[in-house]
């Protein structure tokens, strides 16, 4: 299986902060590399696919980045619906394997 | 944008069979693939399969010959059935839908269902 190993785990940040997400896979997944966000008690919810493609209805501030085994989800100015868990997924090759997810919160 | 909600029992005995379903609505049933995911705090986001109108699958060989996905092309449901199930199977189970645009992504989700193993 694929493992993904995202950094930090969890990220204490300010609205208004430029922040960055780092999810590096353990084998060549290509772009093929999706960002989610979830809240707590809720579903994740897709906000970039193929690495760098963001999902219509999603706010500018985020973008993705990268390419085979190293990626990025930066969030250039925190806004307070931002605080949250966000996950990098492969879709490279089954089995999908997710990263165990970095905390945002508030400083 | 597909809606999807999970149904099913929040408690299972260990070694029984969890079985789970899914109703979708929105979306054509051939535009996607039909899948399940779990999330426990142990193990966090674990794929478990999915499932295609054309009779495509695929199974998350972790669970070996546990589980089984399948779809009710009449009814716009999908089910899940994992058998011999231990408390390491408690966790939140989702259903969702799979955009495959070339890079597959999970596009849509439902809420989640807690399923607890425990007798």
């Amino acid at each position: 299986d694929i493992q993904m190993t995202q950094s930090p785990s969890s990220l204490p940040a300010s609205v208004g902060d430029r922040v960055t997400i780092t999810c590096r896979a353990s084998e060549y997944v290509s772009s093929y590399l999706n960002w989610y966000q979830q809240k707590p008690g809720k579903a994740p919810k897709v906000l970039i696919f193929a690495a760098s493609k963001l999902l219509s209805g999603v706010p500018s501030r985020f973008s993705g980045s990268g390419s085979g085994t190293d990626f990025t989800l930066t969030i250039s100015s925190l806004q307070p619906e931002d605080f949250a868990t966000y996950y990098c997924h492969q879709s490279y090759s089954t089995p999908y394997t997710f990263g165990q997810g970095t905390r945002l919160e508030i400083k | 944008q597909v809606r999807l909600q999970e149904s099913g029992p929040g408690l299972v005995k260990p070694s029984e069979t969890l079985s789970l379903t899914c109703s979708f609505s929105g979306g054509s049933i051939s535009s996607y693939y039909w899948t399940w995911i779990r999330q426990s705090p142990g193990k966090g986001l674990e794929w478990l399969a999915y499932i295609h109108v054309s009779g495509v699958t695929n199974y998350n060989p972790s669970f070996k010959s546990r589980v089984t996905i399948s779809l009710d092309t009449s009814g716009s449901q999908f089910s899940l059935k994992l058998s011999s199930v231990t408390d390491a199977d408690t966790a939140v189970y989702y259903c969702a839908s799979i955009f495959w645009s070339g890079h597959p992504f999970i596009e849509s989700w439902g809420q989640g269902t807690r399923v607890t193993v425990s007798s």
